[in-house]
């Protein structure tokens, strides 16, 4: 169980263009998901909190306007990356925490790498 | 603030040796703790985890972790490694609130040799 599922894993884009991506939780509920970025042969550096029914928590240095997140249910969040550039490419993963388990670690999607030519 | 410190960013080692991947938190009450696997293109997997009692906790894959407060350490450890371990490995630290985000660090990438 807890299966976080991304998508897509992988998207080319053009600069100036938006790309969204989808980070569910198939067999939970979550309130809060979290979106995490991670460029080559780094760490994971969380970028923002998703908040069902309410706006995102954004990580300092993150921009809001250009990282729209929405988080329109207790199943689904989602991450817009708007007009990008080729420094936007990266690896993008979404995690989740089951809602009802308080000692449940996080569930990770398996990622998007989005590249922007 | 919390933070996590993974002093070796490669390990190498030959398979069927044993392994230990070093990792110390700072963190002003008692944290939750966490290793992840990541493969190449991958999102993570948990190996396992810490939150109370214990404080030697066994994972999936044949690992195991140690906790020890007094050292700030949570090192993982695996007594016999197989080829398809190699992959990065991630400690990570999170609050006891339920739901919170997680501080990772830096990453160690585990080669083995044949």
């Amino acid at each position: 169980g807890a299966v976080v599922s991304q998508h897509p894993s992988r998207v080319i884009c053009k600069s100036g263009t938006s790309v969204k991506i989808e980070c569910r939780s198939l067999d939970f509920q979550a309130t809060t998901m979290f979106w995490y970025r991670q460029f080559p042969k780094q760490s994971l550096m969380l970028m923002a909190t998703s908040n069902e029914g309410s706006k995102a928590t954004y990580e300092q240095g993150v921009e809001k306007d250009k990282f729209l997140i929405n988080h329109a249910s207790l199943t689904l969040s989602t991450l817009t990356v708007t007009s990008a550039h080729p420094e936007d490419s990266s690896f993008y993963i979404c995690s989740a925490r089951p809602l009802d388990r308080d000692y449940s670690p996080l569930h990770f999607g398996n990622g998007t790498r989005l590249t922007v030519t | 603030a919390q933070s996590v410190t993974q002093p070796d960013i490669h390990i190498t080692v030959s398979e069927g040796a044993s392994l230990e991947l070093r990792c110390n938190y700072s963190y002003g009450a008692t944290p939750y703790l966490f290793w992840y696997v990541q493969s190449p293109g991958q999102g993570l997997q948990l190996l396992l985890k810490y939150f109370s009692g214990d404080t030697l906790v066994q994972g999936i894959k044949g690992f195991e972790a140690e906790f020890k407060r007094s050292q700030s350490s949570f090192n993982l450890r695996k007594p016999s490694v197989h080829w398809s371990d190699a992959a990065e490995y991630f400690c990570a630290v999170g609050a006891r609130q339920a739901g919170n985000m997680l501080t990772f660090g830096g990453g160690t990438r585990l080669m083995v040799k044949p």
